[in-house]
């Protein structure tokens, strides 16, 4: 199974940019990582994914290095909104088996 | 489009009850998972199904049950609830791929409390 590790979790003001790094191993080559996020009470709800580089969509970028052994959810300029609860996802195959690891999660706070 | 929903909001159970969470998406996604959120563990994946008919066992199964017999509908059953089991449950769907292949889109979760 493959195994996460993120920030427990962070601070920052409003108009900063905020990379949230999280650490994972035993991945494939072409397995995806994502980010999600989450208010409380709600669901979970995607942000971005990749699986190599970088990728930007309207809300985030994602960045991957060439081991794949970490990836980078980059938010720019927060606000208040914000703030919440970011996992990253990771999934795994091999042997006949599927299996899919959510970070712990990293909370972030926006302060203004 | 209502998108993922689930029924209970809220449910409190005795240890050995049986009960089944409700899941339905009018998306028309081929993919459906249940997921348990326990503090500080994140989530984690407990059966999904890759269409109907078809479903497989995730990273925590036992104690649970589930069936696709349509491609809306996704309930999960507890067979027999244990303490171990107190959890928010949701619910998850995407279109393509397998569940950490796409987007997906969950539910507003299931709070399960069993005494």
């Amino acid at each position: 199974l493959a195994k996460t590790t993120q920030p427990i979790s962070m601070d920052s003001y409003e108009g900063q940019e905020v990379n949230i790094t999280c650490s994972h191993n035993n991945i494939a080559t072409n397995d995806y990582i994502t980010w999600y996020q989450q208010f409380p009470s709600q669901g979970p709800r995607f942000i971005i994914q990749g699986y190599k580089t970088k990728v930007t969509n309207e809300v985030a970028s994602l960045f991957i290095p060439a081991d794949r052994k970490s990836s980078t959810l980059s938010l720019p300029r927060v606000s208040l909104s914000d703030t919440a609860v970011y996992y990253c996802l990771v999934q795994s195959s091999g042997a006949g088996s599927y299996q899919l690891t959510f970070g712990k999660g990293t909370k972030l706070s926006v302060i203004p | 489009n209502a998108g993922v929903t689930q029924t209970p909001k809220f449910q409190v159970l005795k240890t050995g009850q049986s009960m089944t969470l409700q899941c339905a998406q009018d998306m028309n996604h081929e993919y459906m998972s249940w997921y348990r959120q326990d503090p500080g563990m994140g989530l984690r994946l407990i059966h999904y199904s890759v269409g109907a008919g078809i479903t497989d066992q995730g990273e925590v199964p036992n104690g649970y049950n589930v069936s696709r017999s349509t491609t809306e509908d996704f309930p999960l059953r507890l067979l027999s609830a244990a303490p171990s089991q107190t959890s928010v449950y949701f619910c998850a769907s995407s279109l393509l791929g397998r569940p950490g292949d796409n987007e997906q889109f969950f539910g507003p979760g299931t709070r399960l409390t069993v005494l």
